[in-house]
């Protein structure tokens, strides 16, 4: 079964640091691009990044671009979102998902890990 | 960027109704277009890739249409299952974008 599984959201303060993890199982990891989505509570669905499928090629949302880094480490079969300088804008669920490259669908996705950035 | 305008925000339907959700697009975008539908407390799930192309293991009563700009998720025979927010998502350029999501609520 493809499986990910997102892991270290936490609650931090304004101008804090956090790193987030996606384990994925169950296909060949490194044959994919993957991407972060977040979700603010109630709200609707916003890209964040992407990472080609050898950690080549990176892309970020505006809303992030030099704050975040994302990264992955094919041999432990994981994704990483570093996430620095955050704000209070930046609480939400972010999901890791597989992607069919970079312009293509999402699928799929994990079950999401929260971040509330909260003083 | 790319906006992504859904429409209805809300609709309130009953079962074996036939629901159309629209998407259009602030240009054209092919057929770089993707629905997909979020349950409370879940993931969103793809339903439709590339306007028009199913997925298996989705039932068969999704459907989508459109290109260019304009673009239909259709839902024939609804169920009860299908209470969810759907969401289209563009592929055509950076940055990324989805619509705003359409919440069905089944009467």
């Amino acid at each position: 079964e493809v499986q990910l599984v997102e892991s270290g959201g936490a609650v931090v303060q304004p101008g804090g640091s956090l790193r987030l993890s996606c384990a994925a199982s169950g296909f060949t990891f490194d044959d994919h691009a993957m991407h972060w989505v977040r979700q603010s509570p109630g709200k609707g669905l916003e890209w964040v990044s992407f990472v080609s499928w050898d950690g080549g090629r990176r892309y970020y949302a505006d809303s992030v671009k030099g704050r975040f880094t994302v990264s992955r480490d094919n041999s432990k079969n994981s994704l990483y979102l570093q996430m620095s300088g955050l704000r209070t804008e930046d609480t939400a669920l972010y999901y890791c998902a597989r992607g069919g490259g970079l312009l293509d669908w999402f699928d799929p996705w994990g079950q999401g890990t929260l971040v509330t950035v909260s003083s | 960027e790319i906006v992504l305008t859904q429409s209805p925000d809300f609709q309130s339907v009953t079962p074996k109704e036939k629901v159309t959700i629209t998407c259009r697009a602030s240009q054209s975008i092919g057929t770089s277009l993707h629905w997909y539908q979020q349950k409370p407390d879940q993931s969103p799930k793809l339903l439709i890739k590339y306007a028009s192309q199913s997925l298996s293991g989705v039932p068969s009563r999704f459907s989508g249409s459109g290109s260019g700009t304009d673009f239909t998720l259709t839902i024939n025979s609804l169920e009860a299952e299908d209470a969810a927010t759907y969401y289209c998502h563009q592929s055509s350029s950076l940055p990324i974008t989805f619509g705003q999501g359409t919440r069905l609520e089944i009467k």
